[in-house]
Formats: C-alpha cells, structure tokens, sequence
C-alpha cells in the first residue's frame, strides 16, 4: 500500500514568485492536512480538507491556500512568497475528519525561497 | 539530511538504556495525544497515541504516560537502540478535530 506521496521533494523559488505543491493521500483516506515545518516555529498547522472542503484553517495569511479533488488528491498553493515562507511542507492523510485515527505524513516538500 | 529543528532539547543515552522523553501541552480540551518519531529528510512517522480516558498504553518498546492533571504526557523506550536516534514530538488535538498541535520536540541520540 502506497504511502502518502509530496511532490516536488525540493523547490527553490524567488521572493514574489508563487508555488503550488501535491499531495497524494493513501488510497482510501478522504481527509488531507497540511503542516508547516521550520526550525524557528517547528510544525504548524496551515488547513485540512475533507471530501473537497476546508474543515480547518490554521493562523496563515491569504497567501496560503489549497484544495482538494474529487480523487481526494491535494494541492496548497503560497502566492507572493517571502523568504519567510522557506521550509518544509508536509502533507498528512487519514480516512476521516475529526481525531479519531492515526495521521500519516508525507516526507514533506521542501521550499527554499530566495 | 535536512535539520528538522535548531536548539531542541537533547537526550543522549548509551545503547541498551531506557529513555524517556517528556512534554508538557497546553490545551485542556484536548482529549487525544500522540508521539511522532522524525528522521532527517523524513516526515513525522507514528508511534503511539493516547486517549484521555487512559493514562497508560504500551506498545513494542514503547510506552506513553498521561497525567491530565498536569498536562504532562511522556515516551519511554525500552532498551533504546542506535535507530532510535531522531526528533520525537508530542501533538495533541481536541475532540472532533483533526488539528495537531505540536511540541517543538526532542533530539534523542543514541550511541552504540
């Protein structure tokens, strides 16, 4: 059983530019959620989205968005980047909404903003 | 392999020694806590969870503790092992949420 799959592992982009990175949750689990990893501010939680619709949002300006499809495939999108947006993102699955099963994480995607 | 955290608190122990990691949370609703073991240039990777009504659950090697009156929530590794070596963070949620609140995490580093 495949795991949860990031796509691009690693990116670099300008100050201005905009980014867009997959997620692809395991076969089977509807509920997808984004995580933002930084040595300063560690994991924080950006949104999660079930069966194509945002249930949470975390504190991240209008910058951050993201959506879901139909196949329950993921992408979040960063617009006008600052350098403060490096880090690494990581895409969680599980089969429902709500804390009621485990989480399983991507290996993240990796955004080196310069 | 990428650093996953500056300055995190450290645990070093010998090959064969118990650990424990500790972490305090924040939040009194929540009612679910997991640990998470990260290696460099991975993603979070499951270990145990907990739910409020318990304070103790075992798995292989692995044991967490819950003290809701303190909000404290602690892993204990049995006869820890080079491959042990890692970030470990503690989240917890709130019922009906799937937001994780994470610790900013543990480097635990095990030497043969």
């Amino acid at each position: 059983k495949a795991g949860v799959t990031q796509t691009p592992r690693y990116l670099i982009k300008t100050r201005g530019q905009q980014v867009t990175l997959s997620c692809s949750p395991i076969s089977g689990h509807r509920s997808v959620s984004w995580y933002q990893q930084t040595p300063g501010q560690g994991l924080q939680f950006l949104f999660e989205y079930f069966s194509e619709t945002q249930r949470n949002k975390g504190n991240f300006p209008g910058r951050f968005s993201g959506r879901q499809f139909s196949n329950s495939r993921s992408e979040m999108n960063v617009s006008t980047l600052e350098l403060g947006d490096s880090a690494l993102y990581l895409c969680a699955s599980s089969r429902t909404s709500g804390n009621t099963g485990e989480l399983f994480f991507g290996e993240g995607s990796r955004l080196t903003v310069l | 392999g990428e650093s996953v955290g500056l300055h995190l608190p450290t645990l070093s122990v010998q090959e064969g020694d118990n650990s424990i990691i500790n972490c305090a949370y924040s939040n009194s609703a929540s009612d679910y806590f997991i640990w998470y073991k990260q290696e460099s240039g991975k993603g979070p990777q499951f270990i145990i969870d907990i739910r409020s009504n318990m304070d103790k659950r075992q798995g292989q090697r692995v044991t967490v503790l819950l003290n809701k009156t303190v909000k404290h929530l602690s892993l204990q590794i049995a006869a820890t092992q080079p491959g042990d070596s890692a970030v470990y963070f503690c989240a917890e949620s709130a019922s009906g949420y799937s937001t994780l609140t994470f610790g900013k995490g543990t480097m635990l580093l095990v030497s043969p």
